[in-house]
């Protein structure tokens, strides 16, 4: 089975452009959710996808978005980029999310550095 | 926010150490899972706890649901190079929680 496959690896960015990571999940999962991690802070949720419903999301602000379309496939979109979403951002999928007790699978991760 | 502590932050131990690393919530959880994150690579699960007082072995890894629901810990016996890597603890509940990390050096 393919694992969960993030593009592009690394990209770098000037602040006030704006931004859009893809995350294409294991085949036969309904659920996508985007992490965002930095040295000392660990991972911090952004939001879940569900069958392209968003069924959750962490405290970031508007300039976070995302959507999931009819393959599962999600994207991730960060507008007005600041120096400081500068992190590694992480997609990762399971069969049911949030509501089912198992493990996430997770990608490779997009690196981003805003300059 | 950030509903997890995961304690130590960092560790340098020599090969042949057993570690230890744990996680507290204010909440309480149903499920406690253990994750670790090679450099370069997204967290991959080790260990998934679901009944509180559970202890469970995977290898030279053991972990335990503590009995509050509120805390798990995670030992590594007789550590390796290969362990090296930063450690999460994590719990669904209405999202995914994950702790600060840990990250472990092993000097050879």
């Amino acid at each position: 089975k393919a694992g969960v496959t993030q593009t592009p690896r690394y990209l770098i960015k000037t602040r006030g452009q704006q931004v859009t990571l893809s995350c294409s999940p294991i085949s036969g999962h309904r659920s996508v959710s985007w992490y965002q991690q930095t040295p000392g802070q660990g991972l911090q949720f952004l939001f879940e996808y569900f069958s392209e419903t968003q069924r959750n999301k962490g405290n970031f602000p508007g300039r976070f978005s995302g959507r999931q379309f009819s393959n599962s496939r999600s994207e991730m979109n960060v507008s007005t980029l600041e120096l400081g979403d500068s992190a590694l951002y992480l997609c990762a999928s399971t069969n049911t999310g949030t509501r089912n007790t198992g493990e996430l699978f997770f990608g490779e991760g997009s690196r981003l550095t805003v300059l | 926010g950030q509903q997890l502590n995961q304690s130590p932050q960092s560790m340098f131990i020599q090969e042949g150490e057993d570690v230890s690393m744990n996680c507290t919530s204010s909440s309480i959880f149903n499920t406690w899972l253990w994750y670790k994150q090679d450099p370069g690579e997204g967290p991959v699960l080790l260990i998934a706890l679901y009944k509180a007082g559970e202890l469970t072995s995977n290898g030279r890894l053991t972990a335990q649901f503590g009995i509050t629901r509120k805390d798990s810990f995670l030992n590594i016996s007789a550590s390796i190079p290969s362990d090296v890597g930063i450690y999460f603890c994590s719990c669904p509940g209405n999202q995914f929680y994950f702790g600060t990390g840990t990250s472990l050096t092993v000097i050879p």
